[in-house]
């Protein structure tokens, strides 16, 4: 069936560095995707989104990659801080589904001091 | 307000109890969601209301009854639970149907059925 998967369910990363949250996607009719940040003991908190029709979106330390032709999705965060601590849920959106969202099994990013 | 509060944040129940979770925006969003999470899982949808209608149910057991008072509440009413619907009950709300309509959680419920 349709699914939205995580390469490395569990990501451990040096304070300071870059951290990169791989996603893998099969519906190729999917037109919107989003990243969720959870803390622990939290609800998800939205992080960033993307639609189909572009190839890179930008925050504020996060920038989202989305590569069709392969249909993988990465979340970059710059210079990880130990408030990174968490774990990030790709989920997507297909087209013509107004409410539901298919969600990856989640990363846990681990920031060491 | 920019935010989704939901209330209790722990709720302890017995199978035969009979409790409510609920949920509030004031974003004017006019989709509000229920939603069931297991440790170390994704959340898994339960329910969608549209404009205050009941729009998805995702085959949930009827021990599970939503209700949509208004467009900035929604309630979860919870009778004859079972230890495995223990989880995080979360709700979300979206602007509504059409563009991207990003959803937008609340803190969740922690339930623990005895």
């Amino acid at each position: 069936g349709e699914s939205v998967g995580l390469h490395l369910p569990t990501l451990s990363v040096q304070e300071g560095d870059n951290s990169i949250i791989n996603c893998a996607y099969s519906n190729s009719a999917s037109d919107y995707f989003i990243w969720y940040k959870q803390e622990s003991g939290k609800g998800p908190q939205f992080i960033i989104d993307i639609r189909s029709n572009m190839d890179k979106r930008q925050g504020q330390r996060v920038t989202v990659l989305l590569n069709k032709t392969v249909k993988h999705l990465s979340l970059q965060i710059a210079a990880t801080q130990p408030g990174d601590s968490a774990v990030y849920f790709c989920a997507e959106k297909g087209r013509g589904s107004n409410y539901q969202l298919i969600w990856g099994a989640g990363t846990k990013l681990i920031i060491k001091p | 307000d920019t935010e989704v509060t939901q209330t209790p944040k722990h709720l302890v129940m017995g199978m035969t109890n009979k409790k409510s979770l609920k949920c509030e925006q004031h974003m004017g969003h006019r989709a509000m969601y229920w939603y069931k999470q297991k440790a170390k899982k994704p959340p898994e949808l339960m329910f969608v209301y549209s404009y205050e209608k009941l729009s998805i149910n995702e085959s949930v057991p009827s021990r599970f009854s939503p209700e949509c008072p208004n467009s900035s509440l929604l309630n979860l009413h919870l009778h004859a639970l079972q230890p495995e619907d223990s989880a995080l009950y979360l709700c979300a709300s979206s602007p509504g149907a059409g563009g991207n309509n990003e959803q937008f959680f609340g803190p969740g419920t922690r339930l623990t059925v005895l």
